[in-house]
């Protein structure tokens, strides 16, 4: 059974940093594109980052460009979000799903990232 | 990375169907053959429900389909049940490299 499992997420102080991760199991991991999503409270989904089989390739949203960092570590069937610089309108809940044929066919349950002073 | 087009919400009596519309542009929508359709429930991670604008995974029933005309691609719900009470949201990938969500409807029945 596929499962994606978030963690990291906290309250964080504006300007501060979180790195989130996913825990992949029940798949191939090295052999899928995986992403990050989040919804903040009330909103849409808003697309956010993702990454290639290997990591060599990255695409992010402009709003988060040059602040959060997408990698994986297919050793550890793993999923990172590095986020820096903070702001109030990064809270949200963050998913990772797996990404195949340009959809997503299988979400984590998410983690919520708080940004407050 | 402008969000896809949704009407806000959509309401219909059980046994309807109804149509629930996501437009992007020629960057997206219109560019590929890639529009998918997630369901979600209050407190509960997005489900996959269309993919490839009109497949269906296995355990998606039937009475959910998709199509696309242009840049406006469109989820249908037939014979629709309480249980379909949820939030639909579309999806494309885009020239860019990136995917983008559509604004989110909110269905009623």
């Amino acid at each position: 059974e596929v499962q994606l499992v978030e963690s990291g997420g906290n309250l964080v102080q504006p300007g501060g940093s979180l790195r989130l991760s996913c825990a992949a199991s029940g798949f191939s991991f090295s052999n899928f594109w995986m992403l990050w999503v989040r919804q903040a409270p009330g909103k849409g989904l808003e697309w956010v980052a993702n990454i290639n089989q290997d990591g060599s390739l990255k695409y992010y949203v402009d709003s988060v460009k040059g602040r959060f960092t997408i990698s994986r570590d297919n050793a550890k069937n793993s999923l990172y979000l590095q986020m820096n610089s903070l702001t109030a309108e990064d809270a949200a809940i963050y998913y990772c799903a797996k990404y195949h044929q340009y959809h997503f066919d299988r979400w984590g349950q998410g983690t919520l990232v708080t940004v407050s002073s | 990375q402008s969000a896809l087009t949704q009407p806000a919400s959509v309401s219909g009596s059980p046994g309807q169907s109804i149509t629930i519309s996501c437009t992007g542009t020629s960057s997206d929508v219109g560019g590929y053959d890639s529009v998918s359709w997630y369901q979600q429930f209050p407190g509960k991670a997005p489900s996959l429900m269309i993919y490839g604008v009109s497949d269906r995974p296995s355990g998606v029933s039937n009475r959910f389909s998709g199509s696309k005309s242009g840049n406006t691609a469109s989820l249908t719900i037939s014979g629709l049940q309480l249980e379909d009470e949820a939030d639909y949201y579309c999806s494309s990938h885009t020239t860019s490299g990136t995917d983008v969500f559509g604004s989110g409807t909110k269905v009623t029945v």
